[in-house]
């Protein structure tokens, strides 16, 4: 059985930055990729990027390419998700998923999700 | 805005059979790409009713079921049940852009 865990809900101030945790369990890190989605309210899903620890590699979407590092510990099976400068537009519900090394696999098994307020 | 086109409401009577449409473009369901359908019930995250290759998840009854045609992809589920209200999604690929792109969500109705 594979879970997904995340961190608990954070609330940020505008220009700081988020490090949101996925700790896996029954994940096969040499087949899959972990993805982030998130869900801002009121809004749809938006895709942020992948990453493949097998290979260490990343894809980023475009529009977060300036801000978004997502990392992951091999040893705890655990994948970081931070974003940087952060807006009120950042104000979502973050998910980790997992997916596929080919492109057009499926995302399906997701985390619970971690809130995260940006507000002054 | 979302890149993939969903009507956001269908509604229909238990038993009967609904379709919920996804349009894309030449770039992504129009290029090859997959189509993947999630469902997502208030304050829960998604989950995957049917993935690309027609894998439905161990769970998910086969009155579910996808098709894809040019830019456009359908999920359709016949059979209606109460159980089977949610807001549902389709996901693809956009290989112009190499990002992974949803529909906006489509809230089904049981009547």
């Amino acid at each position: 059985q594979v879970y997904l865990v995340q961190s608990e809900a954070e609330m940020k101030e505008p220009g700081s930055s988020v490090k949101v945790t996925c700790k896996t369990s029954g994940l096969t890190f040499s087949s899959y990729s972990v993805e982030w989605v998130r869900q801002a309210p009121g809004h749809g899903f938006e895709w942020m990027g992948r990453i493949i620890p097998v290979y260490n590699s990343r894809d980023y979407a475009q529009k977060f390419q300036d801000r978004v590092t997502m990392t992951a510990d091999g040893s705890t099976r655990t994948v970081y998700l931070e974003l940087s400068s952060l807006t009120s537009e950042d104000t979502a519900i973050y998910y980790c998923a997992r997916g596929g090394i080919d492109w057009n696999y499926q995302i399906d098994i997701w985390g619970e999700g971690t809130t995260v307020t940006v507000s002054s | 805005q979302s890149v993939l086109s969903q009507p956001p409401s269908v509604s229909g009577a238990p038993g009967q059979r609904v379709t919920i449409p996804c349009t894309g473009s030449s770039s992504d369901i129009g290029a090859g790409s997959g189509v993947h359908w999630f469902r997502q019930l208030p304050g829960t995250a998604p989950k995957l009713v049917i993935a690309a290759n027609g894998l439905r998840p161990s769970g998910v009854p086969d009155r579910f079921s996808g098709s894809r045609s040019g830019t456009s992809a359908s999920l359709a589920i016949t059979g209606l049940q109460a159980e089977d209200e949610a807001d549902y999604y389709c996901l693809s690929l956009d290989t112009f852009s190499g990002s992974k792109v949803f529909g906006g969500g489509t809230k089904l109705t049981v009547l």
